[in-house]
């Protein structure tokens, strides 16, 4: 069973600050890992993706990428209040697999 | 660019009626389309995998008699949940990925339909 964990949370993250959401998968053979934010009664819209160990930065977010330890984290800078969201962690394990295995999601509030 | 396309957005009906949900690629052509449930407070979970032409491969646990896939073309698929029962109501949302290039690195996601089954 493939699976994709994260906190559900709910994380609450002072305005300004950096909010950390960590996501941890069981596939070693993971190739895509990519993380969504949803709205509540919205669906997914993605942040980011990254393929390869180590660090992307897209603006105020970045992600992090660990294969040997088997997690993914994005962090957010400067977190403002419409940074309220559930975060999703979702993993593609290539090889012509394309189907995506979500995390359970982590509940983010900004509080102003 | 890449805008995926749901229909209806919303939809209530009685148990026992059968409800399709439309799914269009507006901007590109998709190869092949998703289809995720999402109950209150849950995660996405696959109910189906559907490429063009062919027919769909549903998830382990997925009753493909009940949840009838199209994806005739590259633009269009859709989702019939046929006698629905109250425990049918979810939100479903589908997804798009393309040919090639960035298109085909990552799923587009609809804005989802909610159903409501009385």
């Amino acid at each position: 069973q493939k699976e994709v964990e994260q906190n559900s949370g709910p994380l609450s993250v002072p305005e300004g600050a950096i909010a950390s959401l960590n996501c941890t998968y069981s596939d070693r053979g993971s190739q895509s890992f990519f993380w969504y934010r949803q709205y509540s009664g919205k669906s997914p819209e993605l942040i980011m993706f990254i393929y390869s160990n180590g660090d992307k930065e897209d603006g105020r977010f970045t992600a992090q990428l660990n294969k040997a330890s088997q997690y993914v984290s994005l962090l957010i800078r400067d977190s403002q209040p419409s940074d309220s969201a559930t975060y999703l962690c979702a993993v593609n394990s290539g090889a012509g697999n394309e189907k995506l295995t979500f995390g359970t999601g982590t509940r983010l509030t900004i509080i102003p | 660019g890449a805008v995926v396309s749901q229909h209806p957005s919303w939809v209530i009906c009685k148990s026992g009626t059968s409800v399709k949900i439309e799914c269009r690629s507006l901007d590109f052509q998709a190869t092949t389309m998703f289809w995720y449930r999402q109950f209150p407070k849950q995660s996405l979970m696959l109910m189906a995998t559907s490429n063009e032409g062919s027919k769909a491969t549903y998830e382990q646990g997925v009753e493909k008699d009940k949840f009838l896939i199209n994806h005739a073309s590259l633009t269009l698929s859709t989702l019939t949940v046929t006698s629905a029962h109250p425990e049918d109501s979810s939100f479903y949302i589908c997804s798009a990925r393309g040919l090639a290039g960035a298109l085909r690195n990552e799923q587009f996601f609809g804005p989802g339909t909610r159903l409501t089954v009385l």
